[in-house]
């Protein structure tokens, strides 16, 4: 099955800098990377996805690269904000099949 | 507010009691998903349902049951079976194709 891997497990940057956070997977059949996002207590969110056929894809402040020969992906937020501070997961899908999440990083941007 | 309903928000049981956890979902989704997640961990899986009448073990099913009788609910029972049922739990739902996975708001289970 497949195994999703998230580096690093904690993240503190200070305001206005940028924060990447890498996962790699397993299983070269994956076709679809969300990301998501969860404030303390709350449901996560999708705040940025990409599939197999596009490399990099940007949404604002934030984007997300994918490499599949090497099998990984990133996500990268420029300009960060304290409100940015959240556990963020990544994630491996592939149709008909079940979500692979990482372990997530805590990302904390210090005023 | 994403179209996926998890209740009750905050559950108390006692040791040993059976409990079911609610999740309904009118956004027309064939899979869904519950999840366990403790203090400052990651997301776990518990069982997920690709159709109706038909679900699979996720990696922590011990100590759990669902039941899939209709697309729009997914309900949970934590059982007597489950060493450690403190935690938050997170039912969501996704289109059997490449979409995102909608979450519900969770359940906060203590067993005291």
């Amino acid at each position: 099955g497949e195994n999703v891997e998230q580096h690093p497990s904690t993240l503190s940057v200070q305001e206005g800098d940028s924060a990447v956070i890498k996962c790699t997977y397993s299983d070269s059949a994956s076709n679809y990377f969300p990301w998501y996002k969860q404030e303390l207590g709350k449901r996560p969110q999708l705040i940025i996805d990409i599939r197999s056929n596009v490399g990099e894809k940007k949404d604002q402040r934030i984007a997300v690269t994918l490499n599949k020969t090497a099998k990984h992906f990133s996500l990268h937020i420029t300009e960060t904000q304290p409100e940015d501070s959240a556990v963020y997961f990544c994630a491996a899908h592939l149709a008909f099949n079940k979500f692979y999440f990482g372990s997530g990083t805590k990302l904390n941007v210090k005023p | 507010d994403g179209g996926i309903t998890q209740s009750p928000k905050y559950l108390f049981r006692k040791e040993g009691q059976n409990v079911t956890l609610s999740c309904e979902q009118n956004l027309n989704h064939d899979a869904m998903y519950w999840y366990r997640q403790d203090p400052g961990q990651g997301l776990r899986l518990i069982y997920y349902s690709q159709i109706v009448n038909d679900f699979q073990k996720g990696d922590i099913a011990e100590g759990y049951s669902v039941s899939r009788e209709k697309k729009e609910s997914f309900p949970l029972t934590v059982t007597s079976a489950q060493k450690n049922p403190t935690a938050f739990y997170l039912c969501a739902s996704s289109m059997q194709a490449n979409t995102e996975a909608f979450f519900g708001q969770g359940t906060r289970l203590t067993v005291v």
